[in-house]
């Protein structure tokens, strides 16, 4: 059964150019959650979707950030422009409602130069 | 603000002793806690979880204690194994359905 699957995996741009991260969840799960994880900060949560609809968005750092999911099966987390601070691995995870059981997938390490 | 905080950044702990990974919180909302460990390259994976009518949930080899009046927690692994060297990272919720918070994580090592 495949889990939760983000592409790309590594991604290394230059400041400015626009960034798109893609997920596809876990089949049947109908939250969706992108996190960033960096050194000054841990793990934190950008915004979820429930049954393809944004509920939380409250930890989108700014404007430059933006999040779509457009059906069951797939999301994407777009930054334009990039900029340097934007240097983290972002993670994607899926759950059918139940919080403990978020499956997360392996992370896109992003870096911008 | 960090509202879920682990003050250990790192962890070294002699193989078959017992391993004691903290976590305190601040918001006094927060009923439901977990534990997810990270290993390098991978995403976090869930642990054990506790709530907070409780104060111990076991689960073979990990333990995680709640003191609500203290709103600290500790995840217990005894004994420790080479394979429990990873990032443990503290969360909490509001709520069953609601979002996590997590903390920054301590890096736990195993020494042979």
């Amino acid at each position: 059964d495949a889990g939760v699957i983000q592409s790309p995996r590594h991604e290394v741009t230059e400041m400015g150019q626009e960034v798109t991260l893609r997920c596809k969840p876990i089949s049947g799960h109908d939250y969706l959650f992108w996190y960033r994880q960096t050194m000054m900060r841990g793990l934190e949560l950008l915004i979820y979707f429930n049954n393809n609809v944004p509920i939380d968005d409250s930890g989108m750092p700014e404007d430059r950030f933006s999040a779509k999911m457009p059906n069951a099966s797939f999301s994407t987390l777009k930054i334009q422009p990039s900029e340097p601070r934007d240097s983290a691995v972002y993670f994607c995870a899926s759950t059918k409602g139940e919080i403990e059981a978020q499956h997360f997938g392996d992370g896109t390490r992003l870096s911008i130069l | 603000d960090q509202q879920v905080k682990q003050n250990s950044p790192s962890l070294s702990v002699q193989e078959g002793r017992i391993s004691i990974l903290n976590c305190d919180y601040t918001n006094s909302m927060f009923d439901y806690f977990l534990w997810y460990k990270k290993y390098p390259a991978e995403g976090p994976t869930f642990l054990i979880s506790i709530s907070s009518i409780k104060d111990k949930n076991e689960d073979g080899r990990f333990t995680v204690f709640l003191n609500k009046s203290a709103k600290h927690l500790s995840l217990h692994i005894v004994p420790s194994q080479p394979g429990d060297s990873a990032v443990y990272f503290c969360a909490a919720s509001s709520g069953r359905d609601d979002k996590i918070i997590f903390g920054k994580g301590t890096r736990l090592h195993i020494l042979p």
